[in-house]
């Protein structure tokens, strides 16, 4: 079967750095997404990765492991309007993304 | 740019009873697709959309029906509801053209099922 597995939930400090991890088990495998979901609100596009390696956008980096099946995305200078949840997502084989549960990220002042 | 709009934003239903979702877009987008969210799940995709007049099933189609008339619109049916159906459902579109394809969201639809 396919999987996505996402910590349920981080707390961090704001000013600080939290990086939220995303390993992968899919049947093939055609980019990784990263949406953001602020509580009862639609995901929003974050990033995308299809080469291993880093992807920086702002406050905001992707990173991409095809041989290890992981991801992370990390967040730098963390502001309380960073608080809402992280989606992880694949691409796979039939180009349909596999969604992962999210992370909820909470930030404390 | 209004973006992906969807109706209604919430919704009760009694078990048996059917109701219409509708999503539409103004982006010009050929891919739509509707999925549903639950606690400690990841979206699930219920159907989607290849363009107008197409549509093929996703993870989760049973007790469901689309349909796609026109480009910029896409209808979730549920014919008979069932508590199970109780979620927040949400459409999305996308160009299906380029490697990264982005998918846009639409609000929600916030359904219980009684």
């Amino acid at each position: 079967g396919q999987n996505i597995d996402q910590p349920t939930e981080m707390t961090a400090t704001e000013g600080a750095i939290v990086q939220i991890n995303c390993t992968y088990q899919t049947s093939g495998f055609n980019g990784l997404f990263w949406y953001q979901q602020h509580a009862g609100e639609a995901p929003t596009f974050l990033s995308y990765n299809v080469l291993d390696g880093l992807e920086e956008k702002g406050r905001f980096s992707s990173f991409l492991s095809r041989s290890k099946g992981y991801s992370y995305l990390l967040l730098k200078e963390l502001q309380m309007k960073d608080s809402a949840s992280y989606l992880c997502a694949v691409k796979d084989s039939n180009y349909q993304l596999i969604w992962g549960a999210g992370t909820k990220l909470i930030i404390k002042p | 740019n209004a973006g992906v709009t969807q109706t209604p934003k919430f919704r009760v239903l009694k078990t048996g009873q059917s109701m219409t979702l509708l999503c539409a877009q103004d982006m010009n987008h050929e891919y739509m697709y509707w999925y549903r969210q639950d606690p400690g799940m990841g979206l699930r995709l219920i159907h989607y959309s290849v363009g107008e007049g197409t549509t093929a099933k996703g993870e989760v189609p049973d007790g469901y029906n689309v349909s796609r008339l026109k480009k910029q619109n896409f209808l979730l049916g549920l014919e008979s509801a069932a508590p199970s159906q109780t979620s927040v459902y949400f459409c999305a579109s996308s160009s299906g053209q380029g490697e990264v394809d982005e998918q846009f969201f639409g609000p929600g639809t916030r359904l219980t099922v009684l």
